[in-house]
């Protein structure tokens, strides 16, 4: 499987609380995206950073990417309750396809 | 940004069943879309890529011929489900790509008796 892993797969944390997830893949990449997805609904996109970048900024959303590692991570800073979903990198390689990760589930109480 | 649309939404089927599951891009053409299926508490897994005009492309592992799709417009993509089986109940995502990103689909949660 080219699956990629995340950590931690369970992150829960209070509200104001800045959370961090990262991501690990195998192959080459083009760009690696973050996904978030509310229980039982589709993908929202975040956040996408190219293979020749090594951080990436949106609002509350900090991204990293080291291509030696072959790891990234997503920092969500100043955590709300609505940030609650499950969070899923994703890899583009050369043939255009995606290939998600594991997934981080974050739980943001109040 | 881009939308991508699914119908049905949820569909309760009985065993030995087929379902079609459609995915529509509603403001741009796609000439490539992609299938995935997701189980619980699990992540997204490519089944097959569907192009336009051609065959669909499946990954390793899944049956072309259990999951058919329908690449006929720009804009549609149908996925149907043959002779579905309890182990078949999933919720299944599509998605379009327009320029360098995907748009995805809400999903459709397939639950087979």
């Amino acid at each position: 499987s080219q699956q990629g892993e995340e950590d931690p797969q369970a992150l829960s944390i209070q509200e104001g609380e800045n959370a961090t997830m990262n991501c690990s893949y195998k192959t080459s990449i083009n760009n690696l995206q973050w996904y978030r997805q509310n229980s039982g609904r589709g993908l929202v996109h975040l956040i996408l950073i190219r293979s020749n970048e090594r951080e990436k900024h949106s609002g509350r959303l900090r991204v990293t990417l080291d291509t030696s590692k072959k790891s990234s991570s997503l920092l969500i800073t100043a955590s709300r309750a609505a940030d609650t979903a499950s969070y899923f990198c994703a890899t583009d390689d050369a043939a255009s396809k995606l290939t998600f990760g594991t997934g981080t589930r974050l739980q943001v109480t109040l | 940004g881009a939308v991508v649309s699914q119908h049905p939404s949820r569909v309760i089927c009985k065993s030995g069943t087929s379902v079609k599951i459609e995915c529509r891009s509603l403001d741009f053409q796609a000439t490539t879309m992609f299938w995935y299926r997701q189980f619980p508490k699990q992540s997204l897994m490519l089944m097959a890529t569907s192009n336009e005009g051609s065959k669909a492309t499946y990954e390793q592992g899944v049956e072309k011929d259990k999951f058919l799709i329908n690449h006929a417009s720009l804009t549609l993509s149908t996925l149907t489900v043959t002779s579905a089986h309890p182990e078949d109940s999933s919720f299944y995502i599509c998605s379009a790509r327009e320029s360098h990103q995907q748009f995805f689909g809400p999903g459709t949660r397939l639950t087979v008796l």
